[in-house]
């Protein structure tokens, strides 16, 4: 079945620091790939996504690019804020063609503390 | 009211006590979802609707029972609860369930089973 493993936080950062959070998928075929963010007391919402290989998603100075060969979609921003302090989820929704049931499967979710 | 609602936003019930969940999605889609969200659990898909039917049912007890009475709204169902099913309930919505679509997440329901 499918898959999605991301790092296991929490991950502490000092404000502007560089932030990278590892996700690696496994699925068949091209499924799309998704990032999306929890603040506290709300739901996730999407952050970025990339439907083919090579595409790069990017929203509010988050990027992560989708790598076919490595089956990977790590997030990363350049200079974090404390108001990136959140917990990060890495999805993919399998492709249409890979048959079977469209169940879309989420990583375990990593938390980021940002302090000032 | 745009989005994604829940209604209520924190539920307190006793085991044996029968109360609804209410979602309402106001974006036209197709699809509907309910997750189960547990401290150090990962996210637990329950259950899909397509179109107000039911595709998937994640092998869920059935003291939960969801109903979909049209595209724009769908209910969990709670009677004889157990404390392990005190979590976070997310309710999202999608244009499909097929492809690339991403889903649309409401704020949740903080449950708490006594």
């Amino acid at each position: 079945g499918n898959s999605v493993t991301q790092m296991e936080g929490p991950v502490t950062l000092s404000e502007e620091a560089f932030l990278t959070i590892n996700c690696t998928y496994t699925a068949t075929g091209y499924p799309s790939l998704f990032w999306y963010v929890q603040y506290p007391g709300e739901g996730l919402q999407l952050l970025l996504k990339a439907t083919k290989a090579d595409d790069k998603g990017s929203n509010k100075g988050f990027e992560a690019t989708y790598r076919k060969e490595t089956t990977s979609f790590h997030l990363e921003k350049g200079s974090v804020q404390v108001s990136d302090s959140a917990v990060y989820f890495c999805a993919l929704s399998p492709a249409a063609e890979s048959g079977g049931s469209y169940i879309p499967t989420f990583g375990r979710g990593t938390s980021l503390i940002v302090h000032p | 009211e745009t989005g994604v609602t829940q209604t209520p936003r924190h539920l307190v019930m006793g085991m044996t006590n029968k109360k609804s969940l209410k979602c309402e999605q106001h974006l036209g889609h197709n699809a509907m979802y309910w997750y189960k969200q547990s401290a150090k659990k990962p996210l637990e898909l329950m259950f899909v609707y397509s179109l107000e039917e039911r595709v998937e049912n994640n092998s869920v007890p059935s003291r939960f029972s969801p109903e979909c009475p049209n595209s724009s709204h769908l209910f969990l169902h709670l009677h004889t609860l157990q404390p392990e099913d005190s979590a976070l309930y997310l309710c999202a919505s999608s244009q499909s369930r097929l492809g690339t679509y991403e889903q649309y997440f409401g704020p949740g329901t903080r449950l708490t089973v006594t």
